[in-house]
């Protein structure tokens, strides 16, 4: 089983749709980080976050440390939204290496 | 700054060859990593560093070196290239390799073995 399992696999919202991505994970963490990346394989931080939610634009991530989960939300989806959303942590101990899920690949259509 | 480089996008090899992959950033970070990216499976650490002159290996170093004489670059070698490195290569960096900190990515590798 991996440490970092991500739910969906494969996602296909229209746009507008409210999209939530899942994240969970069975290691001690010292923080959680969701990633972004683009047809044509560019990869870019969009959070990390160790407690709580944090709201950038029109994205939301959130963290419960006690059921080790966090969720990815997009809030009014738009096609440019689409990408493969990705999960890692930065293990308790070894902060700076991180151990990635498989991610989710999401397809925003008009 | 132009963040993380690495060079070169594309490369084809022969079994056996030998290359270099190259791999630079500018913002003076401390911690710069290696990472392989295979279809159905997530990222996973070759080898990294924590500093000039030091590295270690991560979760599938074999067939790789790496050395860090600079606190800017980060080459990675494949010694007798092997079907198997059939990859997309990332390189990326962060401030610190204490605590926990944004990565940077560079735009990846494309690295095909014949």
């Amino acid at each position: 089983k991996n440490e970092v399992e991500q739910s969906p696999q494969n996602l296909t919202a229209q746009e507008g749709e409210f999209i939530t991505i899942n994240c969970s994970y069975s290691v001690g963490i010292s923080a959680l980080h969701w990633l972004q990346q683009h047809p044509g394989g560019g990869i870019v931080s969009l959070f990390m976050l160790s407690s709580g939610k944090k709201k950038h634009g029109r994205l939301i991530a959130t963290i419960n440390i006690q059921e080790k989960h966090s969720s990815l939300h997009i809030t009014a989806s738009h096609p440019r939204d689409s990408a493969v959303y990705i999960c890692a942590v930065s293990r308790a101990g070894t902060a700076s290496k991180l151990t990635f899920g498989t991610g989710t690949r999401l397809q925003v259509t008009l | 700054n132009a963040g993380v480089t690495q060079t070169p996008k594309f490369q084809v090899l022969k079994t056996g060859q030998s290359m270099t992959l190259q791999c630079a950033q500018d913002m003076n970070h401390e911690y710069m990593s290696w990472y392989r990216q295979d279809p159905g499976m997530g990222l996973r650490l070759i080898h990294y560093s924590v500093g000039a002159g030091i590295t270690d290996q991560g979760e599938v170093p074999n067939g790789y070196n790496v050395s860090r004489s600079t606190t800017e670059d980060f080459p990675l070698r494949l010694l007798s290239a092997a079907p198997s490195q059939t990859s997309v290569y990332f390189c990326a960096s962060s401030y610190s390799a204490r605590g926990w900190n944004e990565q940077f990515f560079g735009p990846g590798t494309r690295l095909t073995v014949l």
